[in-house]
């Protein structure tokens, strides 16, 4: 039972445009969200994240938006890069970012010059 | 100042063997994760060490385990490995808030 689900594996978007990557979650007692990005042979690296007490949050270029009643969370991008190539993965956990993350499988985000 | 660091970056074991992995966190971090990253599956959580004790554990059997020592450096280890056990082994440093990831291992059982 996956609790946290990317359900687009890929995505391709010309560099300046928009690009948005959906999360969904099943669990209602999840509290915290986070974005990561990983790049082949390296780790995931934190993004951004927002509490569910908020429903956005922006850092830069970079915002992600929360629907509690929905389930749903977003990352946009804006604009676009092709240092934006990567897998992105949502997270979530029940507290905060420190306690144990539930991760989806990812997307990965292709950015085309 | 250095990020999270694993050692080794890759490890070919056989069958039955057993394997230990090692993390060094990012300064001023106390609680060190582990999870494995599976081929086209995001991380999934296995333990969380905080003052040197297992705080949290994930759905993994008892042949993993792990230790933190008083620096909050923190060793994985796999006993009887299986060849399901070959993964991406992640470690993720971590005090208040968010938690930063090392590159992984890269553990291939054949």
């Amino acid at each position: 039972d996956q609790q946290v689900k990317q359900n687009s594996p890929s995505l391709s978007v010309q560099e300046g445009r928009i690009s948005i990557l959906n999360c969904d979650y099943t669990n209602s007692m999840f509290d915290y969200f986070l974005w990561y990005k990983k790049y082949p042979a390296e780790g995931p690296t934190f993004l951004i994240s927002i509490s569910s007490i908020k429903d956005k949050n922006e850092d830069g270029r970079f915002t992600v938006f929360l629907n509690k009643s929905a389930k749903h969370l977003s990352l946009h991008i804006v604009p676009s890069q092709p240092g934006d190539s990567a897998v992105y993965f949502c997270a979530a956990s029940l507290n905060s970012g420190n306690t144990p993350l539930v991760f989806g499988k990812g997307t990965r985000l292709s950015v085309i010059a | 100042d250095a990020g999270v660091t694993q050692s080794p970056t890759h490890l070919i074991k056989t069958r039955g063997q057993q394997v230990t992995l090692r993390c060094s966190p990012k300064s001023g971090h106390d609680t060190v994760s582990w999870y494995q990253q599976a081929l086209g599956q995001g991380p999934q959580f296995i333990f969380q060490y905080y003052e040197e004790e297992e705080r949290q554990r994930g759905n993994f059997p008892d042949r993993f385990s792990g230790h933190q020592f008083p620096n909050y450096s923190s060793e994985l280890n796999v006993n009887a490995l299986l060849l399901g056990d070959s993964a991406l082994y992640l470690c993720a440093s971590s005090g208040i808030y968010e938690q930063y990831f090392g590159p992984g291992t890269r553990l291939t059982v054949t």
